[in-house]
Protein backbone atom coordinates (compact mmCIF):
# COMPACT_ATOMS: atom_id res chain seq x y z
CA UNK A 1 0.00 0.00 0.00
CA UNK A 2 0.81 3.79 -0.50
CA UNK A 3 3.25 5.08 2.49
CA UNK A 4 2.82 8.28 4.22
CA UNK A 5 5.44 9.67 6.20
CA UNK A 6 5.72 11.85 9.10
CA UNK A 7 8.89 13.81 11.04
CA UNK A 8 9.85 13.64 13.87
CA UNK A 9 8.08 10.69 15.87
CA UNK A 10 8.75 12.54 19.10
CA UNK A 11 9.16 16.37 20.08
CA UNK A 12 9.36 17.83 23.32
CA UNK A 13 9.55 21.82 23.40
CA UNK A 14 9.97 24.69 25.50
CA UNK A 15 6.80 26.61 26.53
CA UNK A 16 6.52 29.35 23.58
CA UNK A 17 9.10 27.80 21.09
CA UNK A 18 7.26 26.78 17.30
CA UNK A 19 7.55 23.17 16.04
CA UNK A 20 7.70 21.86 12.92
CA UNK A 21 5.74 18.70 11.77
CA UNK A 22 6.81 17.11 8.08
CA UNK A 23 4.21 14.80 6.54
CA UNK A 24 5.45 13.48 3.30
CA UNK A 25 3.86 10.78 1.06
CA UNK A 26 6.81 8.81 -0.32
CA UNK A 27 5.45 6.81 -3.46
CA UNK A 28 2.35 8.65 -4.54
CA UNK A 29 1.38 12.70 -5.27
CA UNK A 30 -0.89 13.94 -3.22
CA UNK A 31 -2.73 16.93 -4.19
CA UNK A 32 -4.61 17.17 -0.41
CA UNK A 33 -2.97 15.57 2.65
CA UNK A 34 -5.14 16.00 6.14
CA UNK A 35 -4.04 17.24 9.52
CA UNK A 36 -5.60 15.53 12.86
CA UNK A 37 -5.15 15.90 15.99
CA UNK A 38 -5.98 13.36 18.89
CA UNK A 39 -5.84 13.68 22.76
CA UNK A 40 -5.40 10.54 24.79
CA UNK A 41 -8.09 7.92 24.98
CA UNK A 42 -10.10 10.32 22.28
CA UNK A 43 -10.67 10.01 18.33
CA UNK A 44 -9.17 12.12 16.04
CA UNK A 45 -10.00 15.64 15.14
CA UNK A 46 -9.77 16.58 12.19
CA UNK A 47 -7.31 20.27 12.05
CA UNK A 48 -7.57 21.56 8.68
CA UNK A 49 -7.35 20.24 4.65
CA UNK A 50 -4.08 20.83 3.50
CA UNK A 51 -4.16 21.79 -0.25
CA UNK A 52 -1.26 21.88 -2.47
CA UNK A 53 -0.31 25.38 -4.21
CA UNK A 54 -3.07 26.72 -1.64
CA UNK A 55 -4.73 28.09 1.57
CA UNK A 56 -5.26 24.87 3.69
CA UNK A 57 -8.90 24.98 4.67
CA UNK A 58 -9.24 24.83 8.43
CA UNK A 59 -12.10 23.12 11.02
CA UNK A 60 -13.78 25.44 12.98
CA UNK A 61 -12.14 26.49 16.28
CA UNK A 62 -8.65 25.80 15.13
CA UNK A 63 -6.98 28.87 14.97
CA UNK A 64 -4.97 29.13 11.72
CA UNK A 65 -2.18 31.38 12.72
CA UNK A 66 -1.57 28.56 15.61
CA UNK A 67 -1.62 25.99 13.65
CA UNK A 68 0.62 26.93 10.25
CA UNK A 69 0.16 24.73 7.31
CA UNK A 70 2.34 24.44 3.95
CA UNK A 71 1.75 22.21 1.27
CA UNK A 72 4.46 23.14 -1.43
CA UNK A 73 5.01 20.47 -3.42
CA UNK A 74 2.77 17.21 -4.36
CA UNK A 75 4.58 14.82 -1.38
CA UNK A 76 5.00 17.18 1.42
CA UNK A 77 2.76 19.19 3.69
CA UNK A 78 3.83 20.79 7.12
CA UNK A 79 2.46 21.52 10.38
CA UNK A 80 4.19 24.13 12.37
CA UNK A 81 2.42 24.78 16.28
CA UNK A 82 4.02 28.49 16.43
CA UNK A 83 4.04 29.62 20.38
CA UNK A 84 3.24 26.06 21.62
CA UNK A 85 1.81 25.97 24.84
CA UNK A 86 1.65 22.93 27.22
CA UNK A 87 -2.36 22.67 26.22
CA UNK A 88 -0.81 22.15 22.56
CA UNK A 89 0.81 18.78 23.57
CA UNK A 90 -1.05 15.68 21.62
CA UNK A 91 -0.72 13.20 18.86
CA UNK A 92 -0.79 14.84 15.47
CA UNK A 93 -1.18 12.70 12.72
CA UNK A 94 -1.67 13.06 8.70
CA UNK A 95 -3.55 11.66 6.20
CA UNK A 96 -2.75 11.70 2.51
CA UNK A 97 -5.13 10.80 -0.67
CA UNK A 98 -3.60 9.84 -3.79
CA UNK A 99 -3.65 12.70 -6.60
CA UNK A 100 -4.22 9.49 -9.37
CA UNK A 101 -7.43 8.78 -7.35
CA UNK A 102 -7.59 5.15 -6.10
CA UNK A 103 -11.11 5.02 -7.10
CA UNK A 104 -11.62 3.42 -3.61
CA UNK A 105 -11.24 7.43 -2.32
CA UNK A 106 -8.85 5.32 0.24
CA UNK A 107 -7.06 7.26 2.82
CA UNK A 108 -3.41 6.24 4.16
CA UNK A 109 -1.91 8.02 7.21
CA UNK A 110 1.30 8.41 8.80
CA UNK A 111 2.80 7.39 12.00
CA UNK A 112 1.62 10.31 13.83
CA UNK A 113 3.64 12.87 16.13
CA UNK A 114 3.36 12.81 19.81
CA UNK A 115 4.39 16.73 20.72
CA UNK A 116 5.40 17.67 24.41
CA UNK A 117 5.26 21.06 25.57
CA UNK A 118 7.11 21.35 28.85
CA UNK B 1 -23.16 17.52 10.72
CA UNK B 2 -22.38 13.23 10.37
CA UNK B 3 -21.33 11.55 13.27
CA UNK B 4 -20.23 8.79 14.19
CA UNK B 5 -20.53 6.16 16.99
CA UNK B 6 -18.32 3.24 17.62
CA UNK B 7 -19.96 0.36 20.49
CA UNK B 8 -18.71 -0.69 22.99
CA UNK B 9 -15.82 1.47 23.66
CA UNK B 10 -13.94 -1.69 25.38
CA UNK B 11 -13.80 -4.73 24.85
CA UNK B 12 -12.03 -8.04 26.32
CA UNK B 13 -12.33 -11.24 25.34
CA UNK B 14 -10.23 -14.91 25.70
CA UNK B 15 -8.61 -15.74 22.99
CA UNK B 16 -9.85 -17.86 20.36
CA UNK B 17 -13.53 -15.96 20.75
CA UNK B 18 -15.03 -14.86 17.52
CA UNK B 19 -16.44 -10.67 17.99
CA UNK B 20 -17.99 -8.41 16.33
CA UNK B 21 -17.29 -4.56 16.78
CA UNK B 22 -20.31 -1.77 15.73
CA UNK B 23 -19.83 1.42 14.21
CA UNK B 24 -23.02 3.82 13.42
CA UNK B 25 -23.16 7.03 11.54
CA UNK B 26 -26.31 9.69 11.17
CA UNK B 27 -26.01 10.49 7.55
CA UNK B 28 -25.79 7.61 4.77
CA UNK B 29 -24.38 9.68 2.67
CA UNK B 30 -21.58 8.41 2.52
CA UNK B 31 -18.32 7.36 0.05
CA UNK B 32 -16.86 4.79 1.79
CA UNK B 33 -16.39 3.37 5.19
CA UNK B 34 -12.86 2.74 6.26
CA UNK B 35 -11.91 0.48 9.36
CA UNK B 36 -8.27 0.93 11.22
CA UNK B 37 -6.57 -0.15 13.80
CA UNK B 38 -4.36 1.89 16.01
CA UNK B 39 -2.13 0.75 18.67
CA UNK B 40 -0.88 2.44 21.40
CA UNK B 41 1.35 5.76 20.50
CA UNK B 42 0.93 4.54 16.56
CA UNK B 43 -0.80 6.18 13.62
CA UNK B 44 -3.75 4.29 11.86
CA UNK B 45 -3.49 1.12 9.82
CA UNK B 46 -5.60 0.21 6.92
CA UNK B 47 -7.89 -3.01 7.80
CA UNK B 48 -10.93 -2.68 5.14
CA UNK B 49 -12.34 -0.09 2.55
CA UNK B 50 -16.19 -0.66 2.29
CA UNK B 51 -17.54 1.43 -0.67
CA UNK B 52 -21.33 2.44 -0.17
CA UNK B 53 -22.35 0.22 -3.10
CA UNK B 54 -20.85 -3.10 -1.95
CA UNK B 55 -21.78 -5.15 1.59
CA UNK B 56 -18.81 -6.30 2.55
CA UNK B 57 -15.27 -6.90 2.67
CA UNK B 58 -13.32 -9.56 3.88
CA UNK B 59 -9.57 -9.85 4.60
CA UNK B 60 -8.04 -13.08 6.37
CA UNK B 61 -9.83 -13.64 9.95
CA UNK B 62 -11.54 -9.89 9.21
CA UNK B 63 -14.71 -9.38 7.47
CA UNK B 64 -16.43 -5.52 7.62
CA UNK B 65 -20.28 -4.86 6.47
CA UNK B 66 -21.93 -2.22 5.81
CA UNK B 67 -25.53 -1.33 5.69
CA UNK B 68 -26.11 1.92 4.02
CA UNK B 69 -29.29 2.84 4.53
CA UNK B 70 -29.55 1.87 8.63
CA UNK B 71 -26.31 3.45 8.65
CA UNK B 72 -24.59 0.63 10.08
CA UNK B 73 -21.46 -1.23 9.89
CA UNK B 74 -19.86 -4.04 11.79
CA UNK B 75 -16.30 -5.76 12.28
CA UNK B 76 -16.12 -8.81 12.55
CA UNK B 77 -12.94 -10.93 13.90
CA UNK B 78 -12.39 -14.62 13.61
CA UNK B 79 -10.34 -16.43 16.54
CA UNK B 80 -8.93 -13.29 18.08
CA UNK B 81 -5.41 -13.34 18.90
CA UNK B 82 -3.56 -11.26 21.58
CA UNK B 83 -1.95 -9.26 18.69
CA UNK B 84 -5.05 -8.10 17.51
CA UNK B 85 -5.54 -6.10 21.20
CA UNK B 86 -5.54 -2.54 19.33
CA UNK B 87 -8.36 0.33 19.68
CA UNK B 88 -10.52 -0.10 15.98
CA UNK B 89 -11.48 3.02 14.83
CA UNK B 90 -14.16 3.19 12.08
CA UNK B 91 -14.28 6.30 9.70
CA UNK B 92 -16.89 7.43 7.03
CA UNK B 93 -15.91 9.59 3.81
CA UNK B 94 -18.09 12.12 2.45
CA UNK B 95 -19.06 11.94 -1.18
CA UNK B 96 -16.71 15.25 -2.22
CA UNK B 97 -13.95 13.46 -0.20
CA UNK B 98 -13.16 16.78 1.75
CA UNK B 99 -14.11 14.95 5.18
CA UNK B 100 -13.11 11.79 7.12
CA UNK B 101 -15.27 11.26 10.64
CA UNK B 102 -14.09 8.91 12.48
CA UNK B 103 -15.75 7.35 15.72
CA UNK B 104 -14.48 7.19 19.17
CA UNK B 105 -13.00 4.09 18.83
CA UNK B 106 -13.63 0.45 20.22
CA UNK B 107 -10.36 -0.98 22.73
CA UNK B 108 -10.05 -4.44 22.58
CA UNK B 109 -7.95 -6.70 24.58
CA UNK B 110 -7.76 -9.98 23.72
CA UNK B 111 -6.10 -12.13 26.30
CA UNK B 112 -4.20 -14.72 26.38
Amino acid sequence: GAVVSQHPSRVICKSGTSVKIECRSLDFQATTMFWYRQFPKQSLMLMATSNEGSKATYEQGVEKDKFLINHASLTLSTLTVTSAHPEDSSFYICSARPTQNSPTGELFFGEGSRLTVL
Amino acid sequence: KQEVTQIPAALSVPEGENLVLNCSFTDSAIYNLQWFRQDPGKGLTSLLLIQSSQREQTSGRLNASLDKSSGRSTLYIAASQPGDSATYLCAVSSYNFNKFYFGSGTKLNVKP
